[in-house]
């Protein structure tokens, strides 16, 4: 079975500080995974995945995650805060990306003028 | 890009009715799309996957009598609360995978609030 674990439901930051969302995982299987952003009332948007190739991943909105087997995190890091990153963020874990989703508990990121 | 509607976006419905919701894959063809529910503050529930041309896949703990997944067609797919109860009250939202390259991609409704009153 798989599993998400992201420590912190909330995180805050001043803007332009440097974000940094924690993701751990647990695989029987090498895992494909993806951190997504919900804004309220809204549906999610990928911002990310990593799929067993590059180890560091970069994706939109100046967001990147890097894989650590050894530590089996896929934290999700940012080094400038912007107001509009205030969100919720979702890291998630599939065996291949075309099945189904398991999402962590999510991280409220707080962004402080 | 690929693109997945749900409609209605917002529905308010009376205790004991039956809604239905539906999840639209706008320029893509999906054999299966998922169903989650989302609770407020709280993470996505996998519901079922609904597969096209045969029944749906129900998690443990999912009410299939109740909550009724229909895969019409290649870009359709509709989740069908029957008899809905206050508990039902939910933010539900679809997704359909997408090769891209050598994975997939899961793209997301922007969801259904349900109220049931």
């Amino acid at each position: 079975a798989q599993s998400v674990t992201q420590l912190g439901s909330h995180v805050s930051v001043s803007e332009g500080a440097l974000v940094l969302l924690r993701c751990n995982y647990s695989s029987s299987v090498p895992p494909y995974l993806f951190w997504y952003v919900q804004y309220p009332n809204q549906g999610l948007q990928l911002l990310l995945k990593y799929t067993s190739a590059a180890t560091l991943v970069k994706g939109i909105n100046g967001f990147e995650a890097e894989f650590k087997k050894s530590e089996t995190s896929f934290h999700l890091t940012k080094p400038s805060a912007h107001m509009s990153d205030a969100a919720e963020y979702f890291c998630a874990v599939s065996n291949t990306g075309f099945q189904k989703l398991v999402f962590g508990t999510g991280t409220r990121l707080l962004v402080s003028p | 890009g690929a693109v997945v509607s749900q409609h209605p976006s917002r529905v308010i419905c009376k205790s004991g009715t039956s809604v239905k919701i539906e999840c639209r894959s706008l320029d893509f063809q999906a054999t299966t799309m998922f169903w989650y529910r989302q609770f407020p503050k709280k993470s996505l529930m996998l519901m079922a996957t609904s597969n096209e041309g045969s029944k749906a896949t129900y998690e443990q703990g999912v009410e299939k009598d109740k909550f009724l997944i229909n895969h019409a067609s290649l870009t359709l797919s509709t989740l069908t609360v029957t008899s809905a109860h206050p508990e039902d009250s939910s933010f539900y939202i679809c997704s359909a995978p997408l090769a891209r390259g050598t994975s997939y991609e899961q793209y997301f409704g922007p969801g259904t609030r349900l109220t049931v009153t």
